[in-house]
Parts: C-alpha cells; structure tokens; sequence
C-alpha cells in the first residue's frame, strides 16, 4: 500500500494564481482532511470529508475549496493564490468504523510558496 | 484559553536522558490523545495513543494521562539523538463528525550527543 500520497511536492505560484493540490489515497478511508502548517506552528484543519460527495469547512477554510467525488482523491483547491497562503499543506486520512483509537495517517505534504 | 496547548520548546537533553514532554486540553469530556513525532521537513507520523488515565509504555516511550487534571505527558527514556524531532499532542473533538483532531503547536526536542 503506498498510502496517502500527494502531488505536488513543492510549488511556487504567483499572487493571483490558482491550482489543484491533489491527495489520494489506496486504505479505502471514509475520512480525509487538509491541514496547513506554517513554521515553527502545529496544524491547522482547512477542510475534511466523511466521505464521497460530502465535505466541510475546517478551521481556516477561506481561499480554499475541495471536492470529493470518490473515496480515493480529495484535492484542495487555490483560488487567487495570496502571500499568506505559503505554507505545508498536509493531507490525511482516517478510518471511519468509529474506534477511539482511530488516528490520522498522513501524505508526505506539499510545500507551496506564494510570491 | 487554547484546546491543547503544548511548551513550543526548545526541549534540550542529553543523550541517554528522559524527555518530558507535557500537553494541556481544555474540553473536559476528552477520551483519547494522541502523540505524532514530526522530523523537520517530513509529515507527522503517530507514535503513542492512550485513553485511560495512568501510563502506557510502548518500547522507550511512555504516554501517561491524567483526566482530573486534563494533561498528557509523554515521556522517552534514554533519548537518542534520532529522537530529535518536534512532537504533536493531538485530541479528537468530541461530538463531531468524521474523527477531527486539535492539534497543539508541538513541542520542539533536541538530543545533544
């Protein structure tokens, strides 16, 4: 199994860009999540999903939109990339059977500078 | 106050001494935590969970809760200067859907030879 993987590993875009940060991943997980960490920070939910077709806002969600139209891929998606979007965007994904232990695995990240 | 909170660090030990590392959480009705290790650069990988108060030890780690005073603490024992390396708290947000975790701002360690 490879996991969670996500492409791409480093991007740099100019204000006012856009583009598709994609997340996929082979554990058949209902849950997947998109984090950003700036440095020195810990992780901040922008957007997670429970599952194909139904997704939610996080904590920091404006400037983002994500889709899910199946269980594998969540791609987040920039619009009008700004400076204060440079950062380690993170996906993840969990198991939904419920367990208190259920944790979240995540991708290797992708580190986007906005210039 | 924040929903967990962790001492940013830096955390500097000796080779061969034990790290304490300490998390606070403010929602009362937690029942599980979480400890991811995160080398710099790389994604946060888990390391420790624990839902009952008392310790539970896996290898040179120790994860230990207390729910009357809302803190977890991880403890490594014999630190190694692989253990250098920041390390994440998280808590599930209870009452919500889809196993959402709050993250604390990690704690920095550092294992000098």
């Amino acid at each position: 199994n490879a996991g969670v993987t996500q492409t791409p590993k480093f991007r740099i875009l100019k204000i006012g860009q856009s583009m598709t940060l994609q997340c996929t991943q082979d554990m058949n997980h209902n849950y997947m999540y998109w984090y950003r960490q700036d440095p020195g920070m810990g992780l901040k939910l922008i957007y997670y999903s429970v599952g194909a077709g139904i997704t939610d806002k996080g904590e920091v969600p404006n400037g983002y939109n994500v889709s899910r139209s199946t269980t594998e891929d969540f791609p987040l998606r920039l619009e009008l990339a700004a400076p204060s979007q440079t950062s380690v965007y993170f996906c993840a994904s969990s198991s939904s059977s419920g367990g208190a232990w259920e944790t979240q695995y995540f991708g290797p990240g992708t580190r986007l500078l906005v210039l | 106050q924040k929903e967990v909170e962790q001492n940013s660090g830096p955390l500097s030990v000796p080779e061969g001494a034990i790290a304490s590392l300490n998390c606070t959480y403010s929602d009362r009705g937690s029942q599980s935590f979480f400890w991811y290790r995160q080398y710099s650069g790389k994604s946060p990988e888990l390391i420790m969970f624990i839902y009952s108060n008392g310790d539970k030890e896996d290898g040179r780690f120790t994860a230990q809760l207390n729910k009357a005073s809302q803190y977890v603490s991880l403890l490594i024992r014999d630190s190694q200067p692989s253990d250098s390396a920041t390390y994440l708290c998280a808590v599930p947000k209870i009452k919500a859907a889809g196993n959402k975790l709050t993250f604390g701002g990690g704690t920095r360690v550092l294992v000098k030879p």
